[in-house]
Formats: C-alpha cells, structure tokens, sequence
C-alpha cells in the first residue's frame, strides 16, 4: 500500500517568503508527526497530531512555524517570513499506535 | 524522554554479526527501548521494540539487560545494505507522543 507522501520533494525560496509543506499519511493512521533534520544529525521533533488536535507543538522553533491537520488526514506544516536558518530536511511522519512510518521528506533550501 | 547513550559509530564486516550498544540508565518502569535506523538518504524506519524479555523479528533481535539500565540490538548477518544510522530511544508505553532522536550510531559494513 501507500506509505507517507509528502510533498513538493524539494523546494527553494527566498528570505521572507512563506513556505507550506505537506503531508498525506498513511490512511487510517492516527498520529501525524513533524520532524526536521539538518544534515548529519538525527531528526528534531517539531509538533504532532492525534486526528485533527495538535497534542504537542514544543518542538516548533519559533512563532513563524505552524502546523494544521484540519480534518485528521492531510497536514500542512508553514514556515512564514523564511529565514537561511530554517533551510533543512522536513520529515512527516505517521503511526497508527507504537511504529511511526516516514515519509521521504521535503528538502528545503532558503536562499 | 530519558536520555540514551550510544558510540558514534563502529564497523563490521560483511555476513558478520553486528551487536550495537545502547546505555540507558536513567530509564524508567514505563520506557519502552525502540530502535530505528536511516539508510543514506531515506528517512527513518522502525527496526525493533521492547519492554523487559528479548524481542526478535525478522530485522534484528533486542537484547534487553536484566535491570534494563543498557540494550544490545543485534544484527545476526549483517550486509552491505544495513549500512545506516541506528538510533536508540525511549518512549513511555502507551503513549503517541513523538521520538526523541538523538546522534544515534553509524554502522559501517565492509565488504
């Protein structure tokens, strides 16, 4: 079956722009997750969802980031006001209970 | 979560077996002991889990010590292919709440 698509795969844009990445998990799952992952370390956990709600948003760095699930499926992640620092991979995750599945990530890159 | 400790990296050899360490004195009753590992450019995927009794499946076995302060996730025959990044990571039982990646180890399989 389909695992998690995300999507654009890469994306360019300049300072100050907004960005909106997104996020179609595996059908059924309950839990969606947002990771971003800066080259040679380990993912950073940024925010995740139980259906629509949005459980925990500690990880988002600051005020610009953002993430919906409106209707417990598709999310999107917005990035407002791009900066050079917020460049990196962004990781979406899903899990129906204990195993989270990834999907292949959005390459971001802010020039 | 509670913290996990594992080597930077090590090395094996091709259709040898591979026992990679992970220190987690801090754990508590409810932690579960997950591993995920990251081919090169992939994102992460669910490898093993478990509580207190060693657990096998068809990637990998845990080895789980008896006051579960440390783990052992061992790869019986290890390939090319299993050449990524092993993380090790506490998660309370029960709960959807997201991963807590950290430097995880780099395994490096020679031929």
């Amino acid at each position: 079956g389909a695992g998690v698509s995300q999507s654009p795969r890469y994306k360019v844009t300049k300072r100050g722009q907004d960005v909106a990445l997104r996020c179609d998990p595996i059908s059924g799952h309950v839990s969606l997750y947002w990771y971003r992952q800066a080259l040679g370390q380990g993912p950073e956990f940024l925010t995740y969802f139980n259906y629509e709600a949005q459980q925990d948003k500690s990880g988002l760095p600051n005020d610009r980031f953002s993430a919906e699930r409106p209707e417990g499926s598709i999310s999107t992640l917005t990035i407002q006001r791009t900066e050079q620092r917020d460049s990196a991979m962004y990781r979406c995750a899903s899990s129906p209970g204990e195993k989270l599945f990834f999907g292949s990530g959005t390459q971001l890159s802010v020039l | 979560d509670a913290k996990t400790t594992q080597p930077n990296s090590m090395e094996s050899n091709e259709e040898e077996p591979v026992h990679l360490p992970c220190n987690h004195s801090t754990i508590s009753g409810t932690d579960y002991i997950h591993w995920y590992r990251q081919l090169p450019s992939q994102g992460p995927e669910y490898v093993i889990h478990g509580l207190t009794s060693n657990v096998n499946n068809r990637m990998a076995s845990l080895a789980i010590a008896e006051d579960r302060k440390s783990s052992t996730l061992i790869l019986h025959r290890a390939t090319l292919r299993d050449a990524a990044v092993y993380y090790c990571i506490l998660r309370k039982g029960g709960g959807a709440d997201g991963l807590t990646f950290g430097k995880g180890t780099h395994l490096i399989i020679q031929p």
